[in-house]
């Protein structure tokens, strides 16, 4: 069965400190991968996806990058966090079937509190 | 553009009432798909239904049933005789083609008490 790894569950991070936020999936090839982010009382937004290896889709322009350095690996990150950054990001994947349209599935979710 | 709105916020109701949450989408394509997801207190997204805009036929599962409507471009969600572990954050998603990622509504909150 697949499951979904994302760490660390919490974080407290100084403004202008780097962030990596890491995210593994088990159990399936050449998922999409996603990183949505909720902030507090709103929805959650799109921020990155990715349909293979190196390939990224940025829908939101922010401070933040992503990369996927291996089929089931996808990382966010940051150089300098900002107070804004706050928020619950969430991990998600999905089949990477371009026939048809699944689910995503997604991680525990990091609550990232920029202090 | 693709959006999905769900008008309601807040939802409280007592146990073994009723509730619906209403979802509108508004996409151009004619091939779409949309999704119900909950939110419990632990944060985890738990998947909950998906349904492809070729398929009208309402969905019952348990005490959760969905209603599609094309015509209305709504895909409301009702649970039957709530419970309490129905409290969560709800939410409906549309997602156009294979490979892009689900846009979201901003969820309704349920509040079940007992």
């Amino acid at each position: 069965s697949q499951t979904i790894h994302q760490w660390p569950a919490t974080l407290v991070q100084p403004v202008g400190s780097p962030l990596s936020l890491e995210c593994t999936v088990e159990g399936t090839s050449n998922p999409n991968l996603y990183w949505y982010r909720q902030a507090a009382g709103r929805g959650l937004q799109l921020l990155f996806y990715s349909v293979g290896i190196g390939q990224i889709s940025s829908e939101v322009p922010q401070n933040l990058s992503a990369s996927r350095p291996q089929d089931r690996q996808f990382i966010l990150s940051s150089k300098k966090l900002l107070l804004s950054d706050s928020g619950f990001y969430l991990c998600a994947w999905s089949v990477g079937d371009r026939e048809i349209n699944t689910e995503a599935f997604f991680g525990q979710g990091t609550r990232l509190t920029v202090v | 553009a693709q959006k999905v709105t769900q008008a309601q916020t807040e939802i409280s109701v007592v146990e073994k009432e009723d509730v619906t949450l209403d979802c509108v989408y508004e996409t151009r394509d004619t091939t779409y798909y949309l999704f119900w997801y909950k939110q419990p207190p632990s944060g985890e997204l738990v998947f909950l239904i998906r349904r492809n805009s070729f398929d009208e036929q309402n969905e019952i599962s348990g005490r959760y049933s969905w209603n599609f409507q094309k015509s209305t471009s709504s895909f409301n969600f009702t649970i039957t005789a709530s419970q309490v572990v129905d409290s969560a954050v709800y939410f409906c998603a549309l997602s156009n083609q294979a490979g892009t990622a689900l846009i979201f509504g901003k969820g309704t909150t349920l509040s079940v008490s007992s």
